[in-house]
């Protein structure tokens, strides 16, 4: 079946630091979403990403799906306390298949002041 | 405009009781989904519904694991006979549109804890 594999699985950084988590997977991807889970929380929906090669920001966030659409990244510049919390990418198979989304095991993001 | 409500948020049984968790999808979603998530671990789907219909339950174990979501009412994922390994958060999303051809994200409910003794 279809797997999805995030890595690093913690990520301690010094606040101001930038962080990036890394999505890979083993079946091309018609869209790749991107969620933010803080600790007790639920995930909540950042953005998705459909096009090869597509590129997008959100403020100090920025996220990249690969030409080949198998994996994608999200870069955080500066962190701050606030982005806290554990980062999924979730993605769909290219071709149809079960409709819900093959979540990676995120990455947990931890920020020191 | 209020988002997915799930309940409880917490939910205790004893080994061998059943388990009924409840999710109300936003208001114009039809679409539901139910995944499983254990500490530290990415979300797991379970099962996909539209109204009085199961679409795709392939994540969902076959055996004492069922899921509705009838033409009335929220939408219900029952556990018969828990055991320990069922703990876990239950997360309920929804979408307007179904989600393969449409592209839309998934808004998630606050999860159930699901706390076997």
């Amino acid at each position: 079946g279809q797997q999805v594999m995030q890595i690093p699985q913690y990520q301690h950084v010094q606040e101001g630091e930038d962080f990036t988590t890394y999505c890979n997977s083993s079946t091309t991807l018609s869209n790749i979403q991107w969620y933010k889970q803080r600790p007790g929380g639920h995930p909540v929906f950042l953005i998705q990403l459909v096009k090869s090669g597509e590129v997008k920001k959100q403020k100090r966030l920025t996220f990249q799906f690969g030409e080949a659409k198998k994996n994608s990244s999200l870069h955080i510049t500066a962190t701050q306390t606030t982005d806290v919390g554990t980062y999924f990418c979730a993605g769909r198979r290219a071709g149809g298949g079960a409709d819900g989304l093959t979540f990676g095991k995120g990455t947990h993001l931890i920020i020191q002041p | 405009n209020a988002g997915v409500m799930q309940n409880p948020r917490h939910l205790v049984r004893r080994r061998g009781q059943e388990a009924r968790l409840r999710c109300s999808p936003m208001k114009g979603h039809s679409h539901v989904y139910w995944y499983r998530q254990l500490p530290e671990e990415g979300l797991k789907f379970m099962v996909y519904l539209q109204k009085e219909n199961i679409i795709d339950e392939s994540g969902m174990p076959k055996e004492r694991f069922s899921a509705e979501f009838p033409k009335e009412g929220p939408s219900i994922l029952r556990i018969q006979q828990v055991v320990r390994g069922d703990s876990a958060a239950y997360f309920c999303a929804s979408s307007r549109l179904r989600t393969d051809y449409s592209n839309q994200p998934q808004h998630f409910g606050d999860g159930t804890r699901l706390s076997i003794l």
